[in-house]
């Protein structure tokens, strides 16, 4: 079956521009999650999608990050404006079960960088 | 608050010894555990996990993980170590009521031949 997929792979912006990173799931996977991963640490959950209703964003920086999952499916994480400290990686992962028993599909990551 | 930690940023083994990783949580409730590893320049594989039952969990290229709940650890262990088991392993612990999947920050493994 197809992973999760997610563009661009590589984006590199100047401060203050906006970016915006796409992923579609395994298809049939009902929970979305985006990641960010600085170099060095841990994956940090952003937000956490049930179809297309907002689990948890709790660790979402709402002034400048904003996603969206239409229709339950593929999913846009936009950055506006950006800062240097929003250098990372940022992953897609997905889902089959609900709740959180299930394991995580991981994208390959859009890693950008903030000049 | 729930939390997960790896005391270890990195461990060097030489092929052919055992292997464990070290990962330590804290969470209210039932804790759902995982391993997941990361080659460079890719996402996260998922290697195993805990949720309910026997206390050892066995996964994917020969690892293994214990669920201990009285020292709240879920330590990843491998009996023989190959030079293609360097990379970067995560732990992570989830619960049975809606939350945060949370990470720790990784232990780099390097096995030398």
């Amino acid at each position: 079956e197809a992973g999760v997929a997610q563009s661009p792979r590589y984006k590199i912006i100047e401060k203050r521009q906006s970016v915006a990173f796409w992923c579609n799931p395994i298809s049939g996977h009902a929970t979305l999650y985006w990641y960010q991963q600085i170099l060095g640490q841990g994956p940090k959950l952003l937000i956490q999608f049930q179809n297309n209703g907002v689990v948890d964003d709790s660790q979402l920086p709402k002034d400048r990050f904003s996603a969206e999952r239409l229709k339950g499916v593929d999913s846009t994480l936009k950055i506006q404006p950006a800062k240097l400290e929003d250098s990372a990686v940022y992953l897609c992962a997905s889902s089959l079960l609900t709740g959180n028993t299930g394991e995580l599909f991981f994208g390959e990551g859009s890693r950008l960088t903030v000049l | 608050a729930q939390s997960v930690a790896q005391p270890e940023d990195q461990v060097n083994v030489a092929e052919g010894n055992p292997l464990t990783v070290k990962c330590t949580y804290s969470v209210s409730g039932n804790p759902y555990l995982f391993w997941y590893v990361q080659y460079p320049n890719r996402g996260l594989q998922f290697l195993l996990k805990y949720i309910t039952g026997d206390n050892l969990v066995k996964g994917s290229y020969g690892f293994e993980a214990e669920f201990n709940k009285s020292q709240t650890s879920f330590h990843l262990k491998k009996p023989s170590a190959l030079v293609s088991d360097s990379a970067l392993y995560f732990c992570a612990v989830a619960t049975d009521s809606w939350g945060k999947f949370q990470f720790g920050a990784g232990t780099q493994v390097v096995v030398t031949p």
